[in-house]
């Protein structure tokens, strides 16, 4: 159980197009999804925290207007990539939480990831 | 705000033996919860072991078990009987305000 599935896993854009990356859970209902980007050979930095029918909360430093964020239902968060360009290139991984109590609800389970190249 | 510390970039262990990955954290928390994540050339992240700040006793799953020492902010993870499929980034975190704080990581080879 717990399966994140993400897709796609690679996308290859122009510079200015858009890019929408899907983030699921497959057998649970998440309440709260996250989206976070990891450089080469570096640590995951959390971008944005999403809930169910509400506004993500961005973390300082990120465009909203840039990384859009919806998460229209309890088991599909979308990002899409505004007006992508080469600086955005980066590995893009989203996780998702359980709605439960306890300490179970703090455990976040990782979609695959997304390679986005930008030319 | 939290802060995690992997001070070991790169760590190598012949198959079989065990090796110890090093991380320490701050938090103004009172209530969190640690974790150990693992990262395989897939990139595909899995969780390794996790603990609850409140418990003293120190978690286990299966070959892998944590040194969780709360007063010394530290939290190492032990992994016995390595084995090849071991080989990975791991990363250390702690999640509190809602959110999880990773460390820089820590490269893990398999020396067969």
């Amino acid at each position: 159980g717990a399966v994140v599935s993400q897709h796609p896993s690679w996308v290859i854009c122009k510079s200015g197009t858009s890019v929408k990356i899907e983030c699921r859970s497959l057998d649970f209902q998440a309440t709260t999804m996250f989206w976070y980007r990891q450089f080469p050979k570096q640590s995951l930095m959390l971008m944005a925290t999403s809930n169910e029918g509400s506004k993500a909360t961005y973390e300082q430093g990120v465009e909203k207007d840039k990384f859009l964020i919806n998460h229209a239902s309890l088991t599909l968060s979308t990002l899409t990539v505004t007006s992508a360009h080469p600086e955005d290139s980066s590995f893009y991984i989203c996780s998702a939480r359980r709605g439960l109590a306890g300490g179970a609800k703090n455990i976040q389970y990782f979609g695959a990831g997304t390679r986005l190249s930008v030319l | 705000a939290q802060t995690v510390t992997q001070s070991q970039p790169e760590m190598s262990v012949q198959e079989a033996e065990t090796v110890t990955l090093s991380c320490t954290y701050d938090t103004s928390e009172s209530d969190y919860y640690l974790f150990w994540y693992k990262q395989p050339p897939s990139r595909q992240m899995i969780l390794v072991i996790r603990q609850e700040a409140y418990k003293q006793q120190n978690a286990t799953e299966n070959r892998f078990s944590v040194n969780f020492q709360k007063a010394a902010k530290s939290f190492s993870l032990k992994i016995s009987d390595s084995q090849l499929g071991d080989a990975a980034m791991y990363f250390c975190a702690t999640f509190g305000n809602e959110k999880l704080t990773f460390g820089t990581g820590t490269r893990l080879t398999i020396i067969p």
